[in-house]
């Protein structure tokens, strides 16, 4: 199995612009993270998908970040208007089976973005 | 408050030592994690462990349910062992996994 896999893996952007970050989760994984990592704050929960329904968008900052899980391979997390306090990197992650035991995380590389 | 803390927050030792990171946790879980990210780099799953011990190579894992602790032992420790290692609990509910992370220990072993 490849992995979850992100893409891209580095981006920078100017401020106001639209980022989206995309992942593809391990076959067969149900439960699916995005997290965001910054020196100052560590590892914070952005949002999770459970069976592709989303559970707890609690993390995710404001009106400005969106995440869709369409399908159980793919994701997004969109940021729309970008600001230089975006830049950091984010993690997707994935893990089984979901709703009947706790499984393994699964980390992305992640992908690094600087806003300017 | 911090449902995942980890101790200490930075670490350097010197090649050969042992090495111990701390954690505690204030939820109850299903599992806990050990993960390791490397400068610049992923972050990978060292252990997940529900009870007792695990080993793998020069790396041991504890916890104690009881304790709401855990331990991540490093033997004979060497340069490339230099990375962040993070303590992570999974709790379960009926909407599915979800998972608290402390902060993460900075280790550097020097050569």
């Amino acid at each position: 199995d490849a992995g979850v896999i992100q893409s891209p893996r580095h981006e920078v952007t100017e401020m106001g612009q639209e980022v989206t970050l995309r992942c593809k989760p391990i076959s067969g994984h149900n439960s699916l993270f995005w997290y965001r990592q910054t020196m100052m704050r560590g590892l914070e929960l952005l949002i999770y998908f459970n069976n592709n329904v989303p559970i707890d968008d609690s993390g995710m900052p404001e009106d400005r970040f969106s995440a869709k899980m369409p399908n159980a391979s793919f994701s997004t997390l969109k940021i729309q208007p970008s600001e230089p306090r975006d830049s950091a990197v984010y993690f997707c992650a994935s893990s089984s089976p979901g709703l009947a035991i706790t499984g393994e995380l699964f980390f992305g590389e992640g992908s690094r973005l600087t806003v300017l | 408050k911090n449902e995942v803390e980890q101790s200490p927050q930075n670490l350097t030792a010197q090649e050969g030592e042992f090495i111990t990171i701390n954690c505690s946790y204030s939820v109850g879980i299903s599992a806990l994690h050990w993960l390791q990210q490397h400068p610049g780099g992923g972050i990978v799953s060292l252990f997940m462990l529900s009870s007792g011990k695990k080993k793998h190579g020069r790396l041991i894992a504890t916890i104690n349910i009881q304790e709401k602790h855990s331990s991540l032992h490093i033997t004979a420790s060497h340069p490339r062992d230099s990375a962040v290692y993070i303590c992570a609990v999974s709790t379960l509910s009926n909407t599915g996994n979800q998972f608290y992370f402390g902060t993460g220990t900075s280790l550097t072993v020097i050569p």
